[in-house]
């Protein structure tokens, strides 16, 4: 089975940082790797998947690149909204998984 | 507008059954995968499983954690997934939420979730 490890998993940061995000897959899985952002008793919003391309909707600041075991995704600047956990998720087979998530909050 | 509400969450004791559902709207239903995933109080995302659609006969993937308890189905005709759960151990607690898939090239992702349905083993 495919592990997902992300870092970090807490970070603090200011409106107008850019902040990144690593996603490490404990074996390749080529560019099937999703981003979600959770807000608190929210549902999950998905926000970029084949590892790089953006959902339809989600503002440009956001970004992710990365292929084979190691992935990112960037916020170029932070804003009040984006205050959440993210998580990847992979889609290389079966069973999928998510990384432990990513909480950013405010500085 | 895309929806999806989760159903039939509760308490149910140890070993014991329950079977959620969930409702989806928005859409043609009949040509997404549909996926369920659950979170544990105060942890993060697991995968629970997937049901395919009829041009795929409606094949199904689950996690080594639920595998031969948990049996997802679906109702096209109802616009509806299913998630039977039994044999529930307290780590099963968790909201159930299930979730669109939409695919691209070589696999398929997940758009869109529902808000979940608790549910609680415990005696």
């Amino acid at each position: 089975d495919i592990q997902l490890t992300q870092s970090p998993s807490f970070l603090s940061a200011s409106v107008g940082d850019r902040v990144t995000i690593t996603c490490r897959a404990s074996q390749g899985i080529s560019s099937y790797l999703a981003w979600h952002q959770q807000k608190p008793g929210k549902a999950p919003k998905l926000l970029i998947y084949a590892a790089s391309t953006l959902q339809s909707g989600v503002p440009s600041r956001f970004s992710g690149s990365g292929s084979g075991t190691e992935f990112t995704l960037t916020i170029s600047s932070l804003q009040p909204e984006d205050f959440a956990t993210y998580y990847c998720q992979h889609f290389n087979g079966y069973p999928l998984s998510f990384g432990g998530g990513t909480k950013v909050e405010i500085k | 507008e895309v929806q999806l509400v989760e159903s039939g969450g509760g308490l149910v004791q140890p070993g014991g059954s329950l079977r959620l559902s969930c409702a989806a709207s928005g859409f043609t239903f009949s040509d997404h995968y549909m996926d369920w995933v659950r979170q544990a109080p105060g942890k993060g995302l697991e995968w629970v499983g997937r049901i395919r659609h009829k041009a795929r006969s409606y094949t199904t993937e689950y996690a080594a954690s639920v595998k031969g308890r948990f049996t997802i189905s679906r109702d096209d005709s109802k616009n509806s997934v299913y998630l039977q759960m039994s044999s529930l151990k307290t780590e099963d607690t968790a909201v159930y939420s299930c979730a669109r898939g939409f695919c691209g090239v070589g696999t398929c992702y997940v758009d869109y979730w529902g808000q979940g349905t608790p549910v609680t083993v415990s005696s």
